[in-house]
């Protein structure tokens, strides 16, 4: 069975530029998280998906915004992009939000 | 945004000898997880811990939940070259179909052969 699966693997964009960031989760997990992981430090949350339904955010500007399709897959975007919004973003799923996550490889985000 | 408290921030040992990490935070959880992150890759779960006072074991490793919900260790025995990596432990308090994880900064671990 396929893990999650992120989409690309690596970017780099022009600082006030618009990024899509895409996440399929594993076949039958329905929840969807999205977290930032800047160098030197352990990941932070951004949102939550389960059902397609927003069920958690965390302390980011609305800059950052994310949608459940119905098939379970994410996108995050970021609008406007930062230097310091450089970083590894993850994509987790479950199977119901609560337990057992399981992480993509990331995608490296590069902003010049 | 918030972090736990992890400590050592780094550690460099011999191949054979045994790890120790700890997680504390100011608040408490109902769930303590133990991750590992390779270069390029995101974080694999290793351990989860569901109840205060829990121990349990994943072949060399060794995590408790503490007493007081608000702390967490994790021991690796007999290291090999293959542990080394990041470690990061995360707390989740979970319900309603949510649970975000909070996450400590991380122990970097490095083994000598």
């Amino acid at each position: 069975d396929a893990g999650v699966t992120q989409s690309p693997t690596h970017l780099i964009k022009t600082r006030g530029q618009h990024v899509t960031l895409r996440c399929s989760p594993i076949s039958g997990h329905k929840s969807v998280s999205w977290y930032q992981q800047v160098l030197g430090q352990g990941p932070q949350f951004i949102f939550q998906y389960y059902e397609k339904e927003e069920r958690g955010r965390g302390n980011f500007p609305d800059r950052f915004s994310a949608r459940q399709f119905p098939n379970y897959s994410s996108e995050l975007n970021v609008n406007a992009l930062l230097l310091g919004d450089s970083a590894l973003y993850l994509c987790a799923s479950s199977q119901r939000g609560q337990m057992g996550y399981t992480f993509g490889s990331g995608t490296r985000l590069t902003v010049v | 945004g918030q972090q736990l408290n992890q400590s050592p921030q780094s550690m460099f040992i011999q191949e054979g000898e045994d790890v120790s990490m700890n997680c504390t935070s100011s608040s408490i959880f109902n769930t303590w997880l133990w991750y590992k992150q390779d270069p390029g890759e995101g974080p694999v779960l290793l351990i989860a811990l569901y109840k205060a006072g829990e121990l349990t074991s994943n072949g060399r490793l060794t995590a408790q939940f503490g007493i007081t919900r608000k702390d967490s260790f994790l021991n690796i025995s007999a290291s090999i070259p293959s542990d080394v990596g990041i470690y990061f432990c995360a707390g989740q308090n979970y319900g309603g179909s949510q649970g975000n994880l909070i996450f400590g900064k991380g122990t970097k671990l490095s083994v000598k052969p």
